[in-house]
């Protein structure tokens, strides 16, 4: 029973196109977070939300618009998709969110976009 | 502006022996850090953290040491196994400046345990 699942797994699509990316968890944590690693490997926050509230938006294009329907999911929708939002994208999860938390990690989404 | 940096992409080491792993960091505001192992094709796991009022904390072959005036950390991985090889992240927690807590990674070590 995965703790932080995300879908899909892979995500081909063409430039312009619009899609999502579902990430759920059965933690009961929360606080959820969105990251991006790139070609260059690293892995870096782009949003978080508590309890539903976003609390962390790092400088993101606005093609890209998290959602929170409940604590347990948080799903991310891009617009417009452009070469360089290929990448794998991770969701996490943790209790809250303070400063000596472990996030959980779910196995990530590799979006190539050609 | 990279404010943890792994410097080695990669490491082998013989299966017995230990393995180094090292992380350096920039940011003096950072008070916990983290340890991560990453297989292909999952997400990032949590391995062991430390705490910046430590020096030291193991857990079982995984030792981490932090070393606050250098602003580094290492971990130390005694005796390595094959099951071992994987990326490993370092991550500092620390506050942004709309002060929320959050996690800077580097870029990673691929640790290679060779039978």
């Amino acid at each position: 029973d995965t703790a932080v699942s995300q879908t899909p797994k892979y995500l081909v699509t063409q430039m312009g196109n619009d899609k999502s990316i579902k990430c759920e968890q059965n933690l009961g944590h929360d606080t959820m977070y969105w990251y991006k690693q790139d070609s260059k490997k690293f892995l870096k926050i782009m949003f978080s939300y508590n309890n539903k509230e976003l609390i962390i938006n790092e400088t993101v294009p606005n093609r890209f618009s998290p959602k929170s329907p409940d604590k347990a999911h948080l799903n991310l929708h891009i617009n417009s998709l452009e070469l360089g939002d290929s990448a794998v994208y991770f969701c996490a999860s943790s209790q809250d969110p303070g400063p000596r938390v472990i996030q959980y990690f779910g196995a990530g989404t590799r979006l190539s976009v050609l | 502006d990279q404010q943890v940096k792994q410097n080695s992409p990669s490491l082998s080491v013989q299966e017995g022996r230990i393995s180094i792993l090292n992380c350096d960091y920039t940011n003096s505001m950072f008070d916990y850090f983290l340890w991560y192992k990453k297989y292909p094709a999952e997400g990032p796991t949590f391995l062991i953290s430390i705490s910046s009022i430590k020096d030291k904390n193991e857990d079982g072959r995984f030792t981490v040491f932090l070393n606050k005036s250098a602003k580094h950390l290492s971990l130390h991985i005694v005796p390595s196994q094959p099951g071992d090889s994987a990326v490993y992240f370092c991550a500092a927690s620390g506050i942004n400046g709309a002060g929320s807590y959050q996690l800077t990674f580097g870029k990673g070590t691929k640790l290679s345990v060779i039978p």
